[in-house]
């Protein structure tokens, strides 16, 4: 699997978007790019992924560059709510263990 | 729907005990993950099960061993507890194991004293 890199952390202001970056330069054509994020205490949460184009869901947008070494989930309008650490994973979906393997991700500060 | 459940929440042994932790997956869901988190650090894989069957294990010692029920429920059970054992467990269930959108359970909080 593609390794990642994610700066450690970053602040947003409440209201603004939140732009996380993700490298991802060995990234394979078939492997997707997956995002979660942890909030304190809890387990991971789903929040989108992609392939080649850009995705959104009710929760953010993922904008992944054409020639797929890098990749930013964007927050529209972050709360303090969305506090958390971020994780971007890439990943190829195979049968057999589809394991995610996490980073140490970046964690997102929505400051009042 | 009811979502991943674990079971303690919480749990305290000593070095060399054996513990046992319990994990109930979403309905409907027939692939269940576990991961370890160690504090400070993102979650490592330690193996899934699909239908019943081991079917991928991390870098484990064979101490970490696990089960699948026939109702997709999961235990995962450690041997000779170690000091580093101490961490977050968590249990993840997904449709199918080539779906890897996986809903995760809050976790159990391990301290092995």
């Amino acid at each position: 699997d593609a390794k990642t890199t994610q700066p450690p952390s970053m602040d947003c202001a409440e209201g603004r978007a939140a732009n996380l970056p993700c490298n991802h330069s060995t990234i394979s054509g078939n492997e997707y790019v997956y995002w979660y994020r942890q909030i304190h205490s809890q387990g991971p949460q789903y929040i989108i992924h992609g392939l080649k184009n850009n995705e959104t869901n009710e929760m953010a947008s993922l904008i992944i560059t054409e020639d797929r070494k890098s990749s930013t989930l964007i927050l529209p309008h972050a709360t303090l709510r969305d506090t958390a650490v971020y994780y971007c994973i890439v990943r190829v979906s195979q049968t057999g263990a589809n394991n995610l393997f996490f980073g140490t991700g970046t964690r997102l500060t929505v400051i009042p | 729907e009811t979502g991943v459940t674990q079971s303690p929440t919480h749990l305290i042994k000593t070095r060399g005990q054996q513990v046992t932790l319990r994990c109930s997956s979403q309905s409907g869901h027939n692939t269940v993950s576990w991961y370890q988190q160690a504090l400070g650090q993102g979650p490592q894989f330690i193996f899934q099960y699909y239908r019943e069957e081991e079917n991928g294990r991390g870098n484990f010692p064979p101490r970490f061993s696990g089960l699948q029920f026939p109702n997709y429920s999961s235990e995962l059970n450690v041997n000779a507890l170690e000091l580093d054992d101490s961490a977050l467990y968590l249990c993840a269930s997904s449709l199918s194991s080539s779906y890897n959108e996986q809903f995760f359970g809050p976790g159990t909080r391990l301290t092995v004293l």
